[in-house]
């Protein structure tokens, strides 16, 4: 049973227009999200996180959104720009237990 | 500043050969880890080492064993390779286990073929 689901694949998106990723979880014990990107070759990087008791964090371009009641989180970027063409992974933390379950990742691909 | 280095970066075995995949970091973290990526996959949890002297089974830890050499390095052991283990392998650490964020810093990869 797969604890942390992304649904898409793949997104594909204009330059200077909004990407939308999503994640969904089913375990209500996960009490902490991190978003990582990665590029070809390389491991994943940290992008921007959440606690549970939040609705909302935001960097720069990158915001993460939270509905805890619908088990589901996103990741917004605008404007996307071509470098931010790379696989992005979900991650979701019960603290108490102390690793994360990652999502299968969405290839986001900013077409210039 | 290296972060997390991991060795070899590429490895061809054949089957029933044995290796051993290297991981170092030198941020002082407490916790490693050690994780594989399948092709349209996310990142599977092998075994991880919460701190220097532990070593704790992940999801997917058969046929693989650990050593937790020192606080900076964490090996993992392929006793004897089977296609199935065709996959790259990540090694991560972080600063600690049991906090709410925790960031997990990854190295660049192992790309592993068993034929």
């Amino acid at each position: 049973d797969q604890q942390v689901k992304q649904n898409s694949p793949s997104l594909s998106v204009q330059e200077g227009r909004i990407s939308i990723l999503n994640c969904d979880y089913t375990n209500s014990m996960f009490d902490y999200f991190l978003w990582y990107k990665k590029y070809p070759a390389e491991g994943p990087t940290f992008l921007i996180s959440i606690s549970s008791i939040k609705d909302k964090n935001e960097d720069g371009r990158f915001t993460v959104f939270l509905n805890k009641s619908a088990k589901h989180l996103s990741l917004h970027i605008v404007p996307s720009q071509p470098g931010d063409s790379a696989v992005y992974f979900c991650a979701a933390t019960d603290t108490n237990a102390g690793k994360s379950t990652f999502g299968d990742g969405t290839t986001l691909t900013v077409k210039p | 500043n290296a972060g997390v280095t991991q060795t070899p970066k590429f490895q061809v075995l054949k089957t029933g050969q044995s290796m051993t995949l290297q991981c170092a970091q030198d941020m002082n973290h407490n916790s490693m880890y050690w994780y594989r990526q399948d092709p349209g996959m996310g990142l599977r949890l092998i075994y991880y080492s919460a701190s220097e002297g532990t070593t704790d089974k992940g999801e997917v830890p058969n046929g693989y064993n650990v050593s937790r050499l020192n606080k900076r390095e964490f090996s993992l052991r392929l006793e004897s390779a089977a296609p199935s283990q065709t996959s790259v392998y990540f090694c991560a650490s972080s600063e600690q286990l049991l906090i709410a964020k925790n960031i997990q810093y990854f190295g660049a990869g192992t790309r592993l073929s068993v034929l």
